[in-house]
């Protein structure tokens, strides 16, 4: 079945640094959604594409559908603090719009 | 505008009890979804609502029911519980016509000893 990829698995990061992280999937998604996951709390909405190709930014956030459908980059810019946390990629299973699977996760944790 | 809401947020259950959990979508969204998500995993689509009725299931075992109000918000039952039902229960709501954005409730975490 479908499977989403997701690297890397974890990072540290040092406030001002620039972060990238990917999803891949042996199909095809015709939509990415990437959410953000703090301790104890739901998956928050980051960014949401729609098209193949399609490149969209939110503040520091931006993220680009892959033009093979199968894949999905997230980069974060100047990275701060609160940037902690774990980042799902996630797509609509098969033919179903409503069944979204995710990602195991890429934890984002701040270097010692 | 209000965000999904969900309740209890926390609970504790013993084996073999049923539990009902309960979700207030996004205002002006008329579809609810449910997952759940273990401990270090990303979340796993339960069922989705819409027009009161179950449209979409994932591979949950029929003790997972549910149920969505005229108002929109919903509920989720658990029968029979056991131990690996422990984890965070997500309701996500989202408008039909565009049923793949869907937005996030803050979850309810249940404990079954």
């Amino acid at each position: 079945g479908q499977q989403l990829n997701q690297s890397p698995q974890s990072m540290f990061i040092q406030e001002g640094e620039d972060v990238s992280m990917n999803c891949t999937s042996s199909s095809i998604f015709n939509t990415w959604l990437w959410y953000k996951q703090d301790p104890g709390e739901g998956p928050v909405l980051l960014i949401a594409l729609y098209k193949a190709g399609e490149l969209t930014s939110n503040g520091r956030l931006t993220a680009q559908f892959g033009i093979t459908r199968k894949d999905s980059f997230l980069n974060i810019s100047a990275s701060i603090p609160s940037d902690v946390g774990i980042y799902f990629c996630a797509g609509p299973y098969g033919g179903s719009q409503g069944n979204l699977i995710f990602g195991k996760g890429t934890k984002l944790s701040v270097k010692p | 505008d209000a965000g999904v809401t969900q309740s209890p947020t926390h609970l504790i259950k013993t084996r073999g009890q049923q539990v009902t959990l309960r979700c207030s979508p996004k205002s002006g969204h008329d579809t609810v979804s449910w997952y759940q998500q273990a401990l270090g995993q990303g979340p796993q689509f339960i069922f989705q609502y819409y027009e009161e009725e179950e449209r979409q299931r994932g591979n949950f075992p029929d003790r997972f029911s549910g149920h969505q109000f005229p108002n929109y918000s919903s509920e989720l039952n658990v029968n029979a519980l056991l131990l690996g039902d422990s984890a965070l229960y997500l309701c996500a709501s989202s408008f039909q016509v565009s049923q793949e954005t869907q937005y996030f409730g803050p979850g309810t975490r249940l404990l079954v000893l």
